[in-house]
């Protein structure tokens, strides 16, 4: 399977401690994405990365959360102290950079769902 | 900042009929729409995009939709649905070329009655 690759695929965590996702992206994509989709919504945008830069991050990505790109490659949001209110499903997308008139479409992974109790 | 509204939570259709998903966007400059499907266990897919040109596009699956800018709407449509059009389907708008971030609408639950 060479498509986007998201784990773990479900998370079950307590109040407060620390959670972290990995995402392995398409492998000549260049760009990566983090998206948050909560039930009955579509999802919302959390970061992005070009290679290993980080280039715009979220107001919704609260400082509990840190997302990183090393080597520009996977990525690993990770969230610390968690609370109830970051239960969702948490998505994971790749792209190449947009060359026109193609936008550099996005390739979604199936998500790491968050459960916080 | 722009917004999109999808109106209908759920649209069923019997099989083989037509059907219509609405989407209307909110926005005080040009924006590039889109519309994602999200299949049973799988990630979000795309349908559609209209960038520029041509009102009308098509999409993968038999579905095509149409920007009305007037009517700042980018509904989607198929004329005879099957059961595997069975999904989740968002629309979602980008006010950069590249989609950095796309802003998507709350999504319309399909679902084929046999």
């Amino acid at each position: 399977d060479t498509g986007v690759s998201q784990n773990p695929r479900h998370k079950i965590t307590k109040r407060g401690q620390n959670v972290t996702f990995r995402c392995d992206p398409i492998s000549e994509h260049n760009r990566l994405y983090w998206y948050r989709q909560t039930l009955g919504q579509g999802p919302e945008f959390l970061t992005y990365f070009q290679n290993e830069a980080q280039l715009e991050k979220s107001r919704l990505l609260s400082d509990r959360f840190s997302a990183e790109r090393p080597k520009g490659s996977f990525s690993t949001l990770e969230i610390q102290r968690t609370e109830q209110g970051d239960s969702a499903m948490y998505l994971c997308a790749s792209s190449l950079s947009p060359r026109r008139p193609n936008t550099g479409e996005l390739f979604f992974g199936e998500g790491s769902r968050l459960t916080v109790l | 900042a722009q917004s999109v509204t999808q109106l209908d939570s759920q649209v069923p259709v019997f099989e083989e009929a037509p059907v219509e998903l609405r989407c209307n966007y909110s926005s005080s400059v040009s924006v590039y729409l889109f519309w994602y499907v999200q299949y049973p266990n799988q990630g979000l897919q795309l349908l559609l995009k209209y960038l520029s040109g041509s009102t009308l596009v098509k999409g993968i699956n038999g579905f095509e939709a149409e920007f009305n800018k007037s009517q700042t709407s980018f509904h989607v449509r198929k004329p005879s649905v099957h059961i595997s059009d069975t999904a989740e389907y968002f629309c979602a708008v980008s006010l950069n070329f590249g989609n950095e971030k796309l802003t998507f609408g709350t999504g319309t639950r399909l679902t084929i009655i046999p």
